[in-house]
């Protein structure tokens, strides 16, 4: 099936580092949505984007829907110990009914 | 705390027994959908209902299928199970079927065994 290519997979800060990372994809999407997963845990919403160029926060978290709407981005300023867990990516084709697509997640630790 | 609600949270079963995962969806929302998560292929969608009527089918095995009710809660059954069954189920759910605009929350999964 389609895939989003997300990277990094892994990353390993300091406390009170930024954090940067994104999706890419061949396809084109309607909606980009970033979510934490935490061991054990359902994947939690952090952002929606429904529109090309849209530059959304939530916090310390930043995500912008790119204007190719191939890509995405999401970033974490002044990261905290509790920002340690899987980010997750996914994108919603046009047409594709709520049928999300996910990129493979990056693993963040934080040391404190 | 989405409120989506699921059951059982673990699951241990036997090869080729079949089991039910149940969703209770966010209060007022009429779309129910079910992901498989897996080591290895990650998030993957099975399978979408919009009050109680099949919307959309994603990578979901001949095996397995799905329903929604009435009272808009869905179920999940899994039958022949095999050891590569072996995954975190999630349902989610939103308000709408409609595309653009639609969040989807998701539950807490169901974490299933097969051995």
């Amino acid at each position: 099936g389609q895939q989003l290519n997300q990277s990094p997979q892994s990353m390993f800060i300091q406390e009170g580092e930024d954090v940067s990372m994104n999706c890419t994809s061949s396809s084109i999407f309607n909606t980009w949505l970033w979510y934490k997963q935490d061991p054990g845990e359902g994947p939690v919403l952090l952002i929606a984007l429904y529109k090309a160029g849209e530059l959304t926060s939530n916090g310390r978290l930043t995500a912008q829907f790119g204007i190719t709407r191939k890509d995405s981005f999401l970033n974490i300023s002044a990261s905290i110990p509790s920002d340690v867990g899987i980010y997750f990516c996914a994108g919603q084709l046009r047409g594709s009914q709520g049928n999300l697509i996910f990129g493979k997640g990056t693993k963040l630790s934080v040391k404190p | 705390d989405s409120g989506v609600t699921q059951t059982p949270k673990h699951l241990i079963t036997a090869t080729g027994q079949r089991v039910t995962l149940r969703c209770s969806p966010r209060s007022g929302d009429l779309s129910v959908y079910w992901y498989q998560q897996s080591l290895d292929q990650g998030l993957q969608f099975l399978i979408q209902y919009y009050n109680g009527e099949e919307r959309a089918k994603g990578n979901i095995l001949e095996r397995f299928s799905a329903q929604q009710f009435p009272d808009l809660h869905s179920e999940l059954n899994l039958s022949s199970l095999e050891l590569g069954d072996s995954a975190l189920y999630f349902c989610a759910s939103s308000v709408g079927g409609a595309d653009s605009g639609n969040t989807i929350y998701f539950g807490e999964g169901s974490w299933l065994t097969v051995v």
